[in-house]
């Protein structure tokens, strides 16, 4: 398996630029999480899906940061307008949400990242 | 915001060294997971622990899930200089029906030769 595929690994914008994140999840992966990691905040949950469908996005910054899963092997993150507090490296994740008797299967695999500057 | 209190922060140790790294929380987690970042890289899963006392090792690493379901602890043995990177504990509150996971702040390793 190719494992969590992301796109682009680095982008640089300017300020009030759409910026689109792309993910694709581990085949046959049920859930799919986008996560952001900069110094200061460590790895924040931004919004999580589970079969394709939004469950959390407390997550989300603002309403400048959008989500979609329009399918099970794609979703994108996408930062409209973007500013420069937005720069951090973006990360997706996949798991299987399963149950192993009593307990539920919770490994998140992740991509390698994006790593976001707005200047 | 982050609910794990992970410790220490970051460690310079002299290869050959063993280490140890702990994570803590007020709430109870059903899972712990532990992974590694190296630069550039997403981080990769190292060990997972699914049932309360569950000890587990991968190699050098052993983890445990702790009694109380509320703290783990990650274990390297005879540090090597590829063991540098941030390892990050992660769990799965007991209270959360779905897959989330919270992370802990890291912690920083550092390897001398």
């Amino acid at each position: 398996d190719a494992g969590v595929i992301q796109s682009p690994r680095h982008e640089v914008t300017e300020m009030g630029q759409e910026v689109t994140l792309r993910c694709k999840p581990i085949s046959g992966h049920n859930s799919l999480f986008w996560y952001r990691q900069t110094m200061m905040r460590g790895l924040e949950l931004l919004i999580y899906f589970n079969n394709n469908v939004p469950i959390d996005d407390s997550g989300m910054p603002e309403d400048r940061f959008s989500a979609k899963m329009p399918n099970a092997s794609f979703s994108t993150l996408k930062i409209q307008p973007s500013e420069p507090r937005d720069s951090a490296v973006y990360f997706c994740a996949s798991s299987l949400k399963r149950r192993l008797g009593a307990i539920s299967g919770t490994e998140a695999f992740f991509g390698q990242g994006t790593r976001l500057t707005v200047v | 915001g982050q609910q794990l209190n992970q410790s220490p922060q970051s460690m310079f140790i002299q290869e050959g060294e063993d280490v140890s790294m702990n994570c803590t929380s007020s709430s109870i987690f059903n899972t712990w997971l532990w992974y590694k970042q190296e630069p550039g890289e997403g981080p990769v899963l190292l060990i997972a622990l699914y049932k309360a006392g569950e000890l587990t090792s991968n190699g050098r690493l052993t983890a445990q899930f702790g009694i109380t379901r509320k703290d783990s602890f990650l274990n390297i043995s005879a540090s090597i200089p590829s063991d540098v990177g941030i390892y990050f504990c992660a769990g799965q509150p007991g209270n959360n029906a779905g897959n989330m996971l919270t992370f802990g702040g890291g912690t920083r390793l550092m390897v001398k030769p």
